[in-house]
């Protein structure tokens, strides 16, 4: 993997269901994995910074793990809610903690 | 309010004009990073700046510029606009371990 990935593209849920995303990235260089939210007409706003491996974070119904020796990170909402629906960002950390590569995102719609 | 400050919120212009984006960074932070949102794309990496030097460079055209000066925020000069450069342009700034914090973004139109 050259560059950051992330799958799905988008995904549609019904409110109280859990979900999860990927995102994959280089394993070499490795500095930080950064998950990021970014609803509709508003800035992408930092949830998570992960910097070991086998680090997991987690924030209320939202919880994120990271596997650096084989270069994935997963995103886990549990019980989603209409308000969770946005895109979510991770981007790699590559050497330090300021040069950073943002995937394409995964968009989220929760479905009343 | 992220603290990441951005001026102006919108902005209409002509084509072949030049336009001047302003950031002004997290306070204590020093990077400050420039990105570009076109119409349903992801973020495109445009310049960084730390502590008032170039200290990476993306996507960003021979028409655009950037500078950062010694209070930290920074200026994002785009010229000869064409009808393409029409996007929403969001400024970040980071710290060790604390990810990037964006600002509210400037929505370029240029018709």
């Amino acid at each position: 993997i050259l560059n950051v990935e992330q799958s799905p593209q988008s995904l549609h849920v019904q409110e109280g269901d859990s979900t999860n995303f990927t995102c994959s990235f280089p394993s070499s260089n490795f500095y930080a994995l950064h998950w990021y939210r970014w609803e509709t007409a508003k800035s992408p706003e930092a949830l998570f910074v992960m910097t070991l491996n086998g680090d997991e974070k987690k924030k209320g119904r939202i919880s994120a793990t990271l596997n650096t020796k084989e270069g994935y990170s997963y995103l886990y909402i549990k019980g989603s809610q209409p308000e969770d629906s946005a895109t979510y960002l991770c981007a790699h950390g590559v050497g330090s903690y300021d040069k950073v590569i943002f995937g394409p995102g995964t968009s989220l719609s929760v479905i009343p | 309010d992220s603290g990441v400050t951005q001026t102006p919120k919108h902005l209409i212009t002509a084509t072949g004009q030049r336009v001047t984006l302003r950031c002004s960074p997290r306070s204590g932070d020093l990077s400050v990073y420039w990105y570009q949102q076109s119409l349903d794309q992801g973020l495109q990496f445009l310049i960084q700046y730390y502590n008032g030097e170039e200290r990476a460079k993306g996507n960003i055209l021979e028409r655009f510029s950037a500078q950062q000066f010694p209070d930290l925020h920074s200026e994002l000069n785009l010229s000869s606009l064409e009808l393409g450069d029409s996007a929403l342009y969001f400024c970040a700034s980071s710290a060790m371990n604390y990810g990037y914090t964006f600002g509210s973004g400037t929505r370029l139109t240029v018709v």
